[in-house]
């Protein structure tokens, strides 16, 4: 069974901090598929970042970067410079390949960026 | 593009009624999904679709039904509505996770309270 742990249920940072937020998955399967998605307060969904299990190079978007570590099953997002827009719950998800329809999504970690 | 439109932005249901959640792409996205989200939790799979003809239940299916007869169009239906189901639903739409110009997209979401 697919599982995805967001261990940290709330972060407050000041504006500027760098901010690390973790996710741990479980799988049985070796070709899965990882996602970020942010949703601000206004509720909506924004998909942000999907990687496949077998490409481990880390990924870097503006002030956005991600770190995938196949040894520890984990999928880190990481914010540089953090800016008051960053508030928002952030999700991460896991999909198998072998059913790549079904995601399972962690609990979310709300994000609050004081200015 | 329209992206991923849901109907209605709000519902409130009286227990024991039904009713169809609509969902529409315009992207000829082969996948589509349901999703729930109760206050904070992460979103839970209902129903999804990997292609016009093809739907398989979620994480929490009971209570509800999906079809897909056109690639456009994945109604969600409520059969008997019920307190429980008071919660968020997203509809989402992608192409394959494997995909290499991969994204994701929600809908709106669509408030249902019943009572």
């Amino acid at each position: 069974a697919q599982k995805v742990t967001q261990a940290q249920t709330e972060i407050s940072v000041v504006e500027k901090e760098d901010v690390t937020l973790d996710c741990v998955y479980e799988t049985r399967d070796t070709t899965y598929y990882l996602f970020w998605y942010k949703q601000p307060p206004s509720g909506e969904l924004v998909f942000l970042i999907r990687r496949n299990s077998f490409d481990e190079q880390n990924e870097i978007s503006g002030r956005y970067s991600w770190n995938f570590q196949k040894s520890t099953s984990s999928f880190n997002f990481t914010i540089t410079a953090s800016q008051v827009v960053d508030s928002a719950v952030y999700f991460c998800a896991l999909s198998e390949a072998a059913n790549a329809g079904k995601s399972t999504f962690g609990d979310g970690t709300t994000l609050t960026v004081k200015p | 593009n329209a992206g991923v439109t849901q109907t209605p932005k709000f519902q409130v249901l009286k227990t024991g009624q039904s009713m169809t959640l609509q969902c529409a792409q315009d992207m000829n996205h082969e996948y589509m999904s349901w999703y729930r989200q109760d206050p904070g939790m992460g979103l839970r799979l209902i129903h999804y679709s990997v292609g016009a003809g093809i739907t398989d239940q979620g994480e929490v299916p009971n209570g509800y039904n999906v079809s897909r007869s056109t690639t456009e169009d994945f109604p969600l239906r409520l059969l008997s509505a019920a307190p429980s189901q008071t919660s968020v639903y997203f509809c989402a739409s992608s192409s394959h996770p494997a995909a290499r110009s991969y994204e994701q997209y929600f809908g709106p979401g669509t408030r249902l309270t019943v009572t």
